[in-house]
């Protein structure tokens, strides 16, 4: 079946360094999501990227899908304690017959050092 | 707006017990997931069901039935729980399966205990 791997699985960083999250995928997908889980919460959408070689930006988070459509980073330029949370990519691929399945990365815990 | 509502918020089950997980959302989606998430095993798809009147499994469908009761409603079951299903359970809901799928909007999930 389709995998999605993200690493890392946890990256602990000094608030106003960068952070940065990769996922990559065993299959051509048709386009990737991210999101973002805060401690205790639900995932939230951040967003989607669909073209090959897309690159989108919002605030200090920039979001960049692969030319071949396998692989995807969300870099995060000078955290701040309120990038605290797990970041997650999603995947999705058809599975047939009309038919699509979002698969999910393990995520990225991110701490933030004050 | 709700959104995606899932109820129970909590639940404790003995092993062997059976329960329904409720779903419903408000947002006229036509596609509607039942994810667990376990610690470091991130977000894994047990039931899909891409419009009305259908259902697939996803990656860990064994233990759990489902049911899209109508558009909005779309129920997880566990006919006989195990430890093992001990985790936190998210329904979530997106207009359209396909290439220009929007996001996937979720509910606040539930956290269900087998003892």
């Amino acid at each position: 079946g389709q995998q999605v791997m993200q690493i890392p699985q946890y990256q602990h960083v000094q608030e106003g360094e960068d952070f940065t999250t990769y996922c990559n995928s065993s299959t051509t997908l048709s386009n990737i999501q991210w999101y973002k889980q805060r401690p205790g919460g639900h995932p939230v959408f951040l967003i989607q990227l669909v073209k090959s070689g897309e690159v989108k930006k919002q605030k200090r988070l920039t979001f960049q899908f692969g030319e071949a459509k396998k692989n995807s980073s969300l870099h995060i330029t000078a955290t701040q304690t309120t990038d605290v949370g797990t970041y997650f990519c999603a995947g999705l691929k058809g599975s047939g017959a009309g038919s699509y399945q979002l698969t999910f990365g393990k995520g990225t815990k991110l701490s933030v050092i004050p | 707006n709700a959104g995606v509502t899932q109820t129970p918020k909590f639940q404790v089950l003995k092993t062997g017990q059976s329960m329904t997980l409720q779903c419903a959302q408000d947002m006229n989606h036509n596609s509607m997931y039942w994810y667990r998430q376990d610690p470091g095993m991130g977000l894994r798809l047990i039931y899909y069901s891409a419009s009305e009147g259908t259902t697939d499994k996803g990656e860990v469908p064994n233990g759990y039935n489902v049911s899209r009761l109508n558009k909005r409603e779309f129920s997880l079951r566990l006919e006989s729980a195990a430890p093992s299903q001990t985790s936190v359970y998210f329904c979530a809901s997106s207009e359209q399966p396909g290439h220009w799928s929007t996001e996937a909007f979720f509910g606040q999930g539930t956290r269900l205990t087998v003892v």
